[in-house]
C-alpha cells in the first residue's frame, strides 16, 4: 500500500539555521499538507498546498516558513532562522482530493531539534 | 475558532473487552466532519473512522462505530473486541466543511493488555 514518507526521520539544528524537511506524498495525490506537533501538545496544522499554491495557512505559518514542491515527487517545508520553539514533530500529509471529503494520509514525521 | 477536547490522557483495556474514548468539540458551524485517527508505536497516523455532521446515522468501522451526538458536541469512539493491535494513540479531529485543515485534540493513549 502506498504511503507517505519523510526524510530525515530526526534532524538537530543550531538555532538561527536553516532547515528543510522532506516529504513524498503519495504519487496520485494533489494535496499536500505540513502539521507539526510540540512535544506534549496538540498537532497544529501549518498549511496546505495545491496547484503550486498554499490553499490555506494557519496563525503559526509565518513568514519563518515556506513550502515548495521542487518536483513531481517532493514537497518541502523550510524553515529559516529556527528558534528554538520550533522543536517538534512534523508531519506531512497528502490527499487525493482536498477538502473534508477526503482522507488525509500521514507520513512518519521528522523531529526537529532546535538547540 | 474550533477546539477539540479529549479529557481522556491514557485508557487501558483488556484484550475482548470494549472501550469507549471520549472527544468534545466546539464549534458555531452547523456542517463539519469529525475524525479518529490512530497512531500506533512508531507508526504513522491512520483514518480509524469519520462521520460528516449532516448525517444522524452514527458511522462504523468493523469493530470502531462513533457516538455522535451534535447537540452535546460530542464524538465517541467505541472499540469492541478489542485486539493487541488496537494500542495506539489515538487523535479526535475536526474540519470544516469547506477548509482544509484538520483540528486534533490532544489524543487518548489505548493500552490493550492480555
Amino acid at each position: 500500500e502506498p504511503e507517505v514518507t519523510q526524510t530525515p526521520s530526526h534532524q538537530v539544528t543550531q538555532m538561527g539555521q536553516e532547515v528543510i524537511l522532506r516529504c513524498v506524498p503519495i504519487s496520485n495525490h494533489l494535496y499536500f499538507y505540513w502539521y507539526r506537533q510540540i512535544l506534549g501538545q496538540k498537532v497544529e496544522f501549518l498549511v496546505s498546498f495545491y496547484n503550486n499554491e498554499i490553499s490555506e495557512k494557519s496563525e503559526i505559518f509565518d513568514d519563518q516558513f515556506s513550502v515548495e514542491r521542487p518536483d513531481g515527487s517532493n514537497f518541502t517545508l523550510k524553515i529559516r532562522s529556527t528558534k528554538l520553539e520550533d522543536s517538534a514533530m512534523y508531519f506531512c500529509a497528502s490527499s487525493e482530493e482536498g477538502g473534508s471529503a477526503d482522507t488525509q494520509y500521514f507520513g512518519p514525521g521528522t523531529r526537529l531539534t532546535v538547540l | 475558532a474550533q477546539t477539540v477536547t479529549q479529557s481522556q490522557p491514557e485508557m487501558s483495556v483488556q484484550e475482548a473487552e470494549t472501550v469507549t474514548l471520549s472527544c468534545t468539540y466546539d464549534t458555531s458551524e452547523n456542517n463539519y466532519y469529525l475524525f479518529w485517527y490512530k497512531q500506533p508505536p512508531s507508526r504513522q497516523m491512520i483514518l480509524v473512522i469519520r462521520q460528516e455532521a449532516y448525517k444522524q446515522q452514527n458511522a462504523t468501522e468493523n469493530r470502531f462505530s462513533v457516538n455522535f451526538q451534535k447537540a452535546a458536541k460530542s464524538f465517541s469512539l467505541k472499540i469492541s473486541d478489542s485486539q493487541l493491535g488496537d494500542t495506539a494513540m489515538y487523535f479526535c479531529a475536526f474540519m470544516m466543511l469547506s477548509g482544509y485543515a484538520l483540528n486534533f485534540g490532544k489524543g487518548t493513549s489505548l493500552l490493550v493488555t492480555p
